[in-house]
């Protein structure tokens, strides 16, 4: 079945370096896909949005890209953070109920 | 405004025993979601209530597996019997209708032993 999946399980960035998740997805028909952070032990929370008929969208230090050609996603996180290390997972939102795939998640270190 | 809680936050059963999952949506929310991790894979969709309706519970692994969200508030996902590959956390969602944010809660992990 269609599927949306991550390159990169891990990922190690210095403290106030740029860090760069990227996202692969397989529905060529997906519209609006979402990025979620988890942190330990706790649910998935709302980062940022994207929808198909868009290319780049901003939000407070995180820029979701979209490049529907090579169907690749990417979150781009400004300065990272020591709180910024977490789960994160690309999601794609389909099925005009709103119902969610999730992709397998990397994993972001941050070095102090 | 209160979040997605979810109860039990942790639970150990044995094989073969039942466990009920309970999930309060933020209130308001019409479209309540469940989903699951287990070890080492991705969060996996189980189904999706409209109010009280089932819209989609293609997720649902098995009959072992009982969603119900009777008059359309909080829902309750039953495993029974639990098996040991259901262990794992169950998170659960809420949307409001036409909205497009999805909010989780904090999860339910569940350990079969």
């Amino acid at each position: 079945g269609e599927s949306v999946g991550l390159h990169l399980p891990t990922l190690s960035v210095q403290e106030g370096d740029n860090s760069i998740i990227n996202c692969a997805y397989s529905n060529s028909a997906s519209d609006y896909f979402i990025w979620y952070k988890q942190e330990s032990g706790k649910g998935p929370q709302f980062i940022i949005d994207i929808r198909s008929n868009m290319d780049k969208r901003q939000g407070q230090r995180v820029t979701v890209l979209l490049n529907k050609t090579v169907k690749h996603l990417s979150l781009q996180i400004a300065a990272t953070q020591p709180g910024d290390s977490a789960v994160y997972f690309c999601a794609e939102n389909s099925g005009g109920y709103q119902k969610v795939t999730f992709g397998t998640g990397t994993k972001l270190q941050v070095i102090p | 405004e209160a979040g997605v809680t979810q109860f039990p936050s942790h639970s150990v059963i044995e094989k073969g025993q039942t466990v009920t999952l309970r999930c309060d949506p933020i209130s308001g929310h019409d479209n309540l979601y469940w989903y699951r991790r287990v070890m080492g894979k991705e969060i996996k969709f189980l189904l999706h209530f409209v109010k009280e309706s089932k819209q989609d519970e293609s997720g649902m692994p098995n009959n072992r597996f009982l969603a119900e969200r009777t008059g359309g508030t909080y829902s309750t996902l039953k495993v029974q019997p639990a098996e040991l590959e259901d262990s794992g956390v169950y998170f659960c969602a809420s949307s409001q209708n036409h909205g497009n944010t999805i909010y989780f809660g904090e999860g339910s992990w569940l350990t079969v032993v």
